[in-house]
């Protein structure tokens, strides 16, 4: 069974440009959520979508969007980039959501310059 | 507002000893706690979990200890291999159907031969 696809996984951007990364769950998982690793600060989590709805949204600005669509795949895109947006940007998935057990993907390592 | 809190940001043990990693929170809504692994460029890989209802939840090598009370939780693993060295994070829900899990800082663990 194939794991948890994020694309691309590293990237090169500057101040005020916008990214779009994609994340393709596992088979048969129809939960992804996203979470930023920056040093120091853990995993912070982003939002989470379910059947392409948002079912739940951490506290990141507007600048920070997501979507699912209906093969479960997910995207999220942060406009107007700042340095402070480099981070690894990990997508997760799971069947429902629950029990808490989520898959982890390889992350998108992105840099802003 | 940090609800999740790793206090050691590293710890070191010899081979074949125990390694206690140890985790605080302050929300007492939460209600499943998890831990997960991480080895550098992976993503983060699920280890144990316990609900609420119980104190202690074993796997192997892996146990999981839960001080309600306290708002502590604790991962004794025994005996620590060369393997085992990488960062572990703590993580709570409110509920365990959801994709939003509250991580804490992690704690990078170091297993010496």
């Amino acid at each position: 069974k194939a794991g948890v696809t994020q694309t691309p996984r590293y990237l090169i951007k500057t101040r005020g440009q916008q990214v779009t990364l994609s994340c393709s769950p596992i088979s048969g998982h129809r939960s992804v959520s996203w979470y930023q690793q920056t040093p120091g600060q853990g995993l912070q989590f982003l939002f989470e979508y379910f059947s392409e709805t948002q079912r739940n949204k951490g506290n990141f600005p507007g600048r920070f969007s997501g979507r699912q669509f209906s093969n479960s795949r997910s995207e999220m895109n942060v406009s107007t980039l700042e340095l402070g947006d480099s981070a690894l940007y990990l997508c997760a998935s799971s069947v429902t959501g629950g029990t808490g057990e989520l898959f982890f993907g390889e992350g998108s390592r992105l840099t802003v310059l | 507002d940090q609800q999740v809190k790793q206090n050691s940001p590293s710890l070191s043990v010899q081979e074949g000893r125990i390694s206690i990693l140890n985790c605080d929170y302050t929300n007492s809504m939460f209600d499943y706690f998890l831990w997960y692994k991480k080895y550098p460029a992976e993503g983060p890989t699920f280890l144990i979990s316990i609900s609420s209802i119980k104190d202690k939840n074993e796997d192997g090598r892996f146990t999981v200890f839960l001080n309600k009370s306290a708002k502590h939780l604790s991962l004794h693993i025994v005996p620590s291999q060369p393997g085992d060295s990488a960062v572990y994070f703590c993580a709570a829900t409110p509920t365990s159907n959801t994709g939003k899990l509250i991580f804490g800082q992690g704690t990078t663990l170091q297993v010496k031969p």
